[in-house]
């Protein structure tokens, strides 16, 4: 049974600081998802990391992917607090051929 | 085009009571899905249908069942309601169930929130 989690679960941090979020998973997969939901709205997908090595960047976010780990960061660079969301990786079992999610990581960014 | 839509917004049930949610999608995609987020568990998947005319079942099915209605629509059925349903619901939509190497991602829906007394 493939497990996703993340950590930190909640996190608080201050504008203009940098901070990662991790993502571990259980068993091998070629695919990872991340994922913003704002309160009381549906998820935006943000990005698709498809292979080991693979890096995608948008603004202050940036989010790799190492595969023999098994693992995915979400970095933050110099936080502003519009990106104050919860943030869900989720990760794509190809034999089930569906996606199972971490349980979020609320982020709230201070002033 | 306005993605995926669910309805209703907000629903209370008593114990019991049955209820169908209601999910469609104007982006010509294959497969649909059917989630729940509780607080603390991220979401899970109830079911799916890959394609139209077929659905499988997820990671939490029981007390579900759902009907693929045709390419645009896919519905939730609670048959009895329990207090442990209480939950919001998420449809989505991605173009194909996600086989082979793509960057098809799901497309979600503004989600149901359920509350069953």
């Amino acid at each position: 049974e493939l497990k996703v989690e993340q950590n930190p679960l909640f996190l608080s941090m201050q504008e203009g600081k940098n901070y990662t979020i991790y993502c571990n998973y259980s068993t091998t997969s070629d695919r990872l998802y991340w994922y913003r939901q704002d309160p009381g709205k549906s998820l935006e997908s943000l990005f698709v990391l498809l292979s080991n090595g693979a890096v995608k960047q948008e603004g202050r976010l940036m989010a790799s992917l190492d595969t023999k780990a098994r693992l995915s960061t979400l970095h933050i660079t110099a936080a502003v607090h519009d990106l104050s969301a919860t943030y869900f990786c989720a990760v794509y079992l190809s034999s089930g051929s569906r996606l199972t999610f971490g349980e979020g990581t609320q982020l709230t960014v201070n002033p | 085009n306005a993605g995926v839509t669910q309805t209703p917004k907000f629903q209370v049930l008593k114990t019991g009571q049955s209820m169908t949610l209601q999910c469609a999608q104007d982006m010509n995609h294959n497969s649909m899905y059917w989630y729940r987020q509780d607080p603390g568990m991220g979401l899970r998947l109830i079911y799916y249908s890959a394609s139209e005319g077929t659905t499988d079942k997820g990671e939490v099915p029981n007390g579900y069942n759902v009907s693929r209605l045709n390419k645009r629509e896919f519905s939730l059925r609670l048959e009895s309601a329990a207090p442990s349903q209480t939950s919001v619901y998420f449809c989505a939509s991605s173009k194909y169930a996600q086989r082979g190497a793509s960057t098809d991602t799901q497309y979600f829906g503004p989600g149901t929130r359920l509350t069953v007394l």
